[in-house]
């Protein structure tokens, strides 16, 4: 079973703060995938990496950067955390066989 | 840019009956196209991909068909029970190297 891991499920943070949401996939997947969800704007793609230290941006990438230094681990960093911030992050990678797996998400409070 | 739309946003049906939930996107030239569930609170767990030349997957009582042309998919539940309540997201990739677009989800209850 492929297995995608979130560091936190929980996390409360306060304005300004920097903070680290980490992603770690257990099959090899190429694919790398950091969204966001919020009530009554779906799933947004914040950033995706098709390879270890190749990033792109999605659809929100401001107030946001990604480190993937190896294949199995995917970080996303708020640089200065603000309260529009706060949101259900998710993770999720794919391979070859092209069906995309999520992790079980971090829910963020930006205080 | 292709747009997923999910209609209706919400859905309610008692327990055993047979139900349709639909998804279309604006830019019939998918690579496929992939039905997930979640539930509150939670990740997506993935349903079904269907890859752009096949015209529908099963597992179990899901059904999902794909008609590229029409821009149109569809997943169908069997004798849907209260353990199928959660909201189904349908979402499309338009090359092998392009991320995923999502719809916003249609949120499903069945009532016992």
């Amino acid at each position: 079973d492929v297995k995608v891991t979130q560091s936190s499920r929980y996390l409360v943070k306060r304005t300004g703060e920097k903070v680290f949401l980490e992603c770690v996939q257990d099959m090899d997947h190429e694919n790398m995938f950091w969204y966001r969800q919020d009530p009554g704007l779906g799933l947004r793609l914040i950033y995706f990496s098709y390879d270890v230290k190749m990033k792109e941006k999605g659809d929100i990438p401001e107030g946001y950067s990604v480190s993937r230094e190896k294949k199995e681990r995917f970080s996303l960093i708020l640089e200065s955390a603000s309260t529009n911030q706060t949101s259900m992050y998710l993770c999720a990678s794919m391979g070859y066989q092209e069906t995309q797996y999520f992790g079980p998400g971090t829910r963020l409070l930006v205080l | 840019k292709q747009e997923v739309t999910q209609i209706p946003a919400a859905l309610s049906v008692p327990e055993g009956e047979n139900l349709v939930l639909n998804c279309s996107f604006t830019d019939s030239a998918i690579y496929n196209l992939q039905w997930f569930r979640q539930d509150p609170g939670k990740g997506l767990t993935s349903l079904l991909l269907i890859q752009s030349s096949q015209r529908e997957q099963t597992s179990g009582r899901l059904n999902a068909s794909l008609d590229k042309s029409s821009g149109r998919s569809t997943l169908y539940i069997a004798a849907s029970q209260p353990g199928d309540s959660a909201t189904y997201l349908c979402a499309v990739r338009n090359s092998g190297n392009t991320p995923l677009v999502f719809g916003k989800g249609t949120r499903l209850s069945v009532i016992a």
